[in-house]
C-alpha cells in the first residue's frame, strides 16, 4: 500500500479543468517538496512537475502544481487528448529515508 | 542528450539473483551531480523506488528491499547495476533506471525499462 494516496482515475472532457489529488503525511509531502509524472502506455514515467510546482522545460504551462499541508494536487487547465495517461506523485519522505510513490491517477478525457 | 539503457536478462529463475546493467549515454556517473537510481513498476502499475548510488559508492536503499538489493556503479564503462537476489514472483516488475537527485523525488531522464519476469 502506498504512503502517498492518489484516486485511482479522473476524467474530464476537452477544454475542462482537471485536478488529481495525492494525500500524504507529515513525514512525506509535509516537510519534503513533491513531483508529479506522466506515464503513456508503453513508455517510462516522465517528469512533469519537481519542487512542488515548476515545470521542466518543455511541459506544458496548462500544467501547474500545488501543495498545501500533507497533500498535493496537479491541475491541468484546458484539458486535451493527448493528456490522457497515467499520473503518478512522489515525494522523500524521512522515516523511510527514501523516495514514495502515489499509486497513479488514470486520467481519461472523455 | 542523456540517455540511460537497461539491459538484462528477461527471466530469471525463482530464488537466484536478478543482474541489471543501465548504461548512461551524455552524461557521466561520476560528474558528482547526480545520483543514479532503480525503480521498478509491478503489473499493477505501482512504482516502488529500488534505491540509489553516488559517485563516491555511497549507497541507499529502499528497507523493503534492503536485505537483498546491491547497487554498484562501473565508471569507466559509464554504468551502474542493479543485484537483487532470492527473487520470487512478486519481484516481477519492469525496472527502470533513472537519473536522480539526493532527497528530492526528481527523477529525469528514465530509461526505457526492461520487463523481468520470475518465474521456473
Amino acid at each position: 500500500q502506498s504512503l502517498l494516496t492518489q484516486p485511482p482515475s479522473a476524467s474530464g472532457t476537452p477544454g475542462q479543468r482537471v485536478t488529481i489529488s495525492c494525500s500524504g503525511s507529515s513525514s512525506n509531502i509535509g516537510i519534503n517538496a513533491v513531483a508529479w509524472y506522466q506515464q503513456l502506455p508503453g513508455t517510462a514515467p516522465k517528469l512533469f512537475i519537481h519542487t512542488n510546482n515548476q515545470r521542466p522545460s518543455g511541459v506544458p504551462d496548462r500544467f501547474s502544481g500545488s501543495k498545501s499541508g500533507t497533500s498535493a494536487s496537479l491541475a491541468i487547465s484546458g484539458l486535451q487528448s493527448e493528456d490522457e495517461a497515467e499520473y503518478f506523485c512522489a515525494a522523500w519522505d524521512d522515516s523511510l529515508n527514501g523516495v514514495v510513490f502515489g499509486g497513479g491517477t488514470q486520467l481519461t478525457v472523455l | 542528450q542523456v540517455q540511460l539503457q537497461e539491459s538484462g536478462p528477461g527471466l530469471v529463475q525463482p530464488s537466484e539473483t536478478l543482474t541489471l546493467i543501465c548504461t548512461v549515454s551524455g552524461d557521466s556517473v561520476n560528474s558528482g551531480t547526480y545520483f543514479w537510481s532503480w525503480i521498478r513498476q509491478s503489473p499493477g502499475k505501482e512504482l516502488e523506488w529500488i534505491g540509489y548510488i553516488y559517485y563516491t559508492g555511497t549507497t541507499n536503499y529502499n528497507p523493503s528491499l534492503k536485505s537483498r538489493v546491491t547497487i554498484s556503479m562501473e565508471t569507466s564503462k559509464n554504468q551502474f547495476s542493479l543485484e537483487l537476489s532470492s527473487v520470487t514472483a512478486a519481484d516481477t516488475a519492469i525496472y527502470y533506471c533513472a537519473r536522480a537527485m539526493w532527497k528530492v523525488p526528481r527523477f529525469d531522464p528514465w530509461g526505457q525499462g526492461t520487463l523481468v519476469t520470475v518465474s521456473s
